[in-house]
């Protein structure tokens, strides 16, 4: 089993749709949970954080948590085509019971959204 | 100042070369990191410096050195380098510590090994 896994993609909405990206983790004590977008050729760009259970909003996008199903999803409403991009799912993993951890990501899901 | 900055944005190097990569942060960040990524591929550890000092070698070879001579800079020494190590190379910081462990990537540079 993947440490950090993905829905493979890739993963085509229509504007203005939600699109919904999963990701499930396989370190039950994780604690911190990413979502980075990587549009092709530019570096990973943060842009959601979540470290509990439950959902966090932030403009268009929501994270959501359920520890107990080591399970984390991002959703973005109102899709544009300007979220077409790359999503990794990233989570912050014990690295030899190190404070700083280590980060572990999923192998990305790419979304087109299509106008 | 709140990004990771990252010189050179390309470069380009034989097999005989030494060069070096290099990755600036102004944000008070105690812990750097350099990541590998293939196209198609996710970000891969290499090294992570918490508070200037090597905690974290993920089995990188030796042709790669890295060096953070204070707690805003870090290198990346390259010598003898592969063609299979053309990548892209991907500096990121964070505040050190525990709790919250928000990870910031700087532009990368696209790194030709011919």
């Amino acid at each position: 089993q993947k440490e950090v896994e993905q829905n493979s993609g890739p993963l085509s909405v229509p504007e203005g749709a939600i699109a919904s990206l999963n990701c499930t983790y396989s370190d039950r004590v994780s604690q911190s949970f990413f979502w980075y977008r990587q549009y092709s050729g530019k570096s990973p760009e943060l842009i959601m954080s979540i470290y509990s259970n439950g959902d966090k909003e932030d403009g268009r996008f929501t994270a959501q948590l359920n520890k107990a199903s080591q399970y984390v999803s991002l959703l973005i409403r109102d899709s544009q085509p300007s979220d077409s991009a790359t999503y990794l799912c990233a989570v912050n993993m014990r690295a030899g019971g190190t404070s700083y951890g280590k980060l572990t990501f999923g192998q990305g899901t790419i979304l087109t959204v299509h106008p | 100042d709140t990004e990771v900055t990252q010189t050179p944005k390309h470069l380009v190097m034989g097999m005989t070369n030494k060069k070096s990569l290099k990755c600036e942060q102004h944000m008070g960040h105690r812990a750097m990191y350099w990541y590998k990524q293939k196209a198609k591929k996710p970000p891969e550890l290499m090294f992570v410096y918490s508070y200037e000092k090597l905690s974290i070698n993920e089995s990188v070879p030796s042709r790669f050195s890295p060096e953070c001579p204070n707690s805003s800079l870090l290198n990346l020494h390259l010598h003898a380098l592969q063609p299979e190590d053309s990548a892209l190379y991907l500096c990121a910081s964070k505040p050190g510590g525990q709790g919250y462990n928000e990870q910031f990537f700087g532009p990368g540079t696209r790194l030709t090994v011919l």
